[in-house]
């Protein structure tokens, strides 16, 4: 399985500035999905990244808010811009890989997570 | 619309009883399932997965059963151990490059 390295792996930011969230693979791959979990729910989808074009945003997420760069098939960022409070989350990074186990199936590995506290 | 439901947000066992996590799904167009186990400093991690054509997956403790006409899976635990607490997604791709659609996840809580 790929391994993620993110980071940082939790930040406390004051409101109205950005931060940027950085994940390198150990291996090169296409597309690199980012993701947010808000407290107490699930994992939602913000953009798929894919080396040399523009990252695909999905529903209720733009770019302007969230910007993100694909320089190369091993390195992705995020950055969270003009931060509110609602903004806090944690926001992971993952990538397609076929996963461990019987039946071989295609899945995410994720990285370890950026847990954002804006205050 | 949330394709995949997790309906119980949390759920209490005892060390070395069975745990029982529930998921239900309204697309029958799903080509299998994927269980992924949460802690809470970390990012989520491959459990267990099914394809839509079994009804069964075993993997040492842990179990994932598919009914098809229910549209339901259940993953089970057995025994279940103090180190399983964590929160459990059960997820399935839609779309494009096999994307996830992610349940709102089940706490499990051990205790020992």
């Amino acid at each position: 399985s790929a391994v993620i390295s993110q980071k940082p792996s939790r930040d406390i930011c004051q409101r109205g500035t950005s931060l940027t969230i950085q994940c390198q693979v150990d291996s090169q791959v296409t597309m690199m999905f980012w993701y947010r979990q808000q407290p107490g729910q699930s994992l939602t989808l913000i953009a798929t990244a894919n080396q040399g074009s523009e990252a695909t945003y999905e529903s209720g997420f733009v770019i302007d808010k969230f910007p993100i760069s694909r320089p190369n098939l091993t390195f992705s960022t995020l950055t969270v811009s003009n931060m509110s409070p609602e903004d806090s989350s944690i926001y992971l990074c993952s990538v397609e890989d076929l996963l461990r186990g019987r039946g071989g199936h295609y899945g995410y590995t994720f990285g370890s997570g950026t847990r954002l506290t804006v205050v | 619309d949330q394709q995949v439901k997790q309906n119980s947000p949390s759920l209490s066992v005892q060390e070395g009883r069975i745990s029982i996590l529930n998921c239900d799904y309204t697309n029958s167009m799903f080509d299998y399932f994927l269980w992924y186990k949460k802690y809470p400093a970390e990012g989520p991690t491959f459990l267990i997965s099914i394809s839509s054509i079994k009804d069964k997956n075993e993997d040492g403790r842990f179990t994932v059963f598919l009914n098809k006409s229910a549209k339901h899976l259940s993953l089970h635990i057995v025994p279940s151990q103090p180190g399983d607490s964590a929160v459990y997604f059960c997820a399935a791709p839609l779309g494009r490059g096999n994307m996830l659609t992610f349940g709102g996840g089940t706490r499990l809580m051990v205790k020992p």
